[in-house]
């Protein structure tokens, strides 16, 4: 079975400043892996999600995250945020050969003015 | 747009009462999923239908059921509320495959007193 660490489940950051939110996997098949994030009182929905190829994944809003197989991380980055960003943030990992998530424990973003 | 639909955003219940939850989809999708969300925990797979009338046990089933008669309705169904079952409850469809991504509704913020 897999599993998905966040690190960190609180952020504080401040307006214009760097974010990264860590994620870490565990599994012994091959998997894809993505980030979601939930605004207040919504749905989740897809930032970005890494199935093949380059290791670097950009997705919507100037977010991006990097796949590390040998680290077996998957970390969100955004050079700089806006209020706006504030929110909870899900990486997931389902194995390639499935169609079920599973969803680490997720980190919530407060940024600051 | 794809659209999946929740039936209620909040919903009080007593102690006992059987309860249903309703999620439709407009997506054509073959997968819909039941999740609940609860804090620290990010979200837990309680059951999903890879098909009409099909079904597997998520890694929370205990204390509920599912009825998929209509591709693009999904229910969950809590046969004896308890108050361990307060949650927020997502659901979300997709296509089949494990690549692909899942599409949430707003959830569904239950209360059992």
């Amino acid at each position: 079975a897999q599993s998905v660490t966040q690190l960190d489940s609180q952020v504080p950051v401040f307006e214009e400043a760097p974010v990264e939110l860590r994620c870490n996997y565990s599994s012994s098949v091959s998997v894809y892996l993505f980030w979601y994030v939930q605004y207040p009182n919504q749905g989740l929905q897809l930032l970005l999600k890494y199935l093949s190829g380059s290791t670097l994944v950009k997705g919507i809003n100037g977010f991006e995250a990097e796949f590390n197989k040998s680290q077996t991380s998957f970390h969100l980055r955004k050079p700089s945020v806006h209020i706006s960003d504030t929110a909870e943030y899900f990486c997931a990992v389902s194995k390639a050969a499935g169609n079920k998530l599973t969803f680490g424990g997720g980190t919530r973003v407060l940024v600051k003015p | 747009d794809v659209k999946v639909t929740q039936s209620s955003r909040y919903l009080v219940k007593r102690t006992g009462e059987k309860v249903f939850l309703e999620c439709v989809q407009d997506m054509d999708h073959e997968n819909m999923f039941w999740y609940r969300q609860d804090p620290g925990l990010g979200l837990r797979l309680i059951y999903f239908s890879y098909d009409v009338k099909m079904k597997e046990k998520g890694d929370i089933p205990e204390g509920y059921s599912v009825s998929r008669e209509k591709k693009e309705r999904f229910s969950l169904i809590l046969e004896s509320a308890s108050t361990n079952q307060t949650s927020m409850y997502l659901c979300a469809s997709s296509f089949r495959t494990g690549s692909e991504t899942q599409y949430f509704g707003p959830g569904t913020r239950l209360l059992v007193l």
